[in-house]
């Protein structure tokens, strides 16, 4: 267990729904990252916010939101699916004087 | 816009021999650079990382090299065991914020 927490762990959904997936920073994190896995692909860097702000974006697309709640969990917003939305999406923390990130176990969300 | 590039792609050693992954990064001001293996169906997890005022790291069998001049960082694994399979990620921070990821090398060791 890395101390960060995503759920659901797997998500399977039609396309034009809607998603919400959530994750739980390490005790003590205050930045979160979310990042998007495509079958064979790299880490897709999308969104980070510290401490409830929003700290730098990636390529995040406009159907896709975020935020980080003052109890400083996150939850990842996918709107109007498509089967190319299908990935793994990682969620990782970062605190002080820590080095690199700690990453959750992610989510595979499958469109169909 | 920032860009890591990495190479290989794919890289398959025989158990006991080494194996290196190069990477190349574009923002000059970059200054920490993490490496993670992924295993299969796993989270990525940190190896070893070295910021830029430091030219090598060693870690037992796994080494770094850093050449700021030329923006390039590897990843040097020695006396490689079937365990090492995975796919590897080099990555550049600038400053505690986004980390931009290579594309990944998928090493496989063959024992």
């Amino acid at each position: 267990d890395s101390g960060v927490t995503q759920t659901p762990k797997h998500l399977i959904t039609a396309t034009g729904q809607r998603v919400t997936l959530r994750c739980s920073p390490r005790s003590g994190d205050l930045s979160v990252y979310w990042y998007q896995q495509s079958l064979d692909q790299g880490l897709q860097f999308l969104i980070q916010y510290y401490n409830g702000e929003e700290r730098a974006k990636g390529n995040i697309l406009e159907r896709f939101s975020a935020q980080q709640f003052p109890d400083l969990h996150s939850e990842l917003n996918l709107s109007s699916l498509e089967l190319g939305d299908s990935a793994l999406y990682f969620c990782a923390s970062s605190g002080p004087g820590q080095r690199g990130y700690t990453f959750g176990s992610g989510t595979r969300l499958t469109v169909v | 816009g920032e860009n890591v590039e990495q190479h290989p792609s794919t890289l398959s050693v025989q158990e006991g021999d080494s194996a290196v992954i190069k990477c190349t990064y574009s923002d000059s001001a970059s200054n920490y650079f993490p490496w993670y293996k992924q295993e299969l169906g796993k989270r990525p997890q940190l190896i070893i990382d070295i910021r830029s005022n430091v030219g090598e790291k060693k870690d037992q069998r796994i080494a770094v090299t850093l050449n700021k001049t030329a923006k390039h960082f590897s990843l040097h694994i020695t006396e490689t065991q079937p365990e090492d399979s995975a796919v590897y990620f080099c990555a550049a921070n600038t400053g505690g914020f986004k980390t931009i990821f290579g594309a990944g090398t998928r090493l496989f060791v063959k024992a």
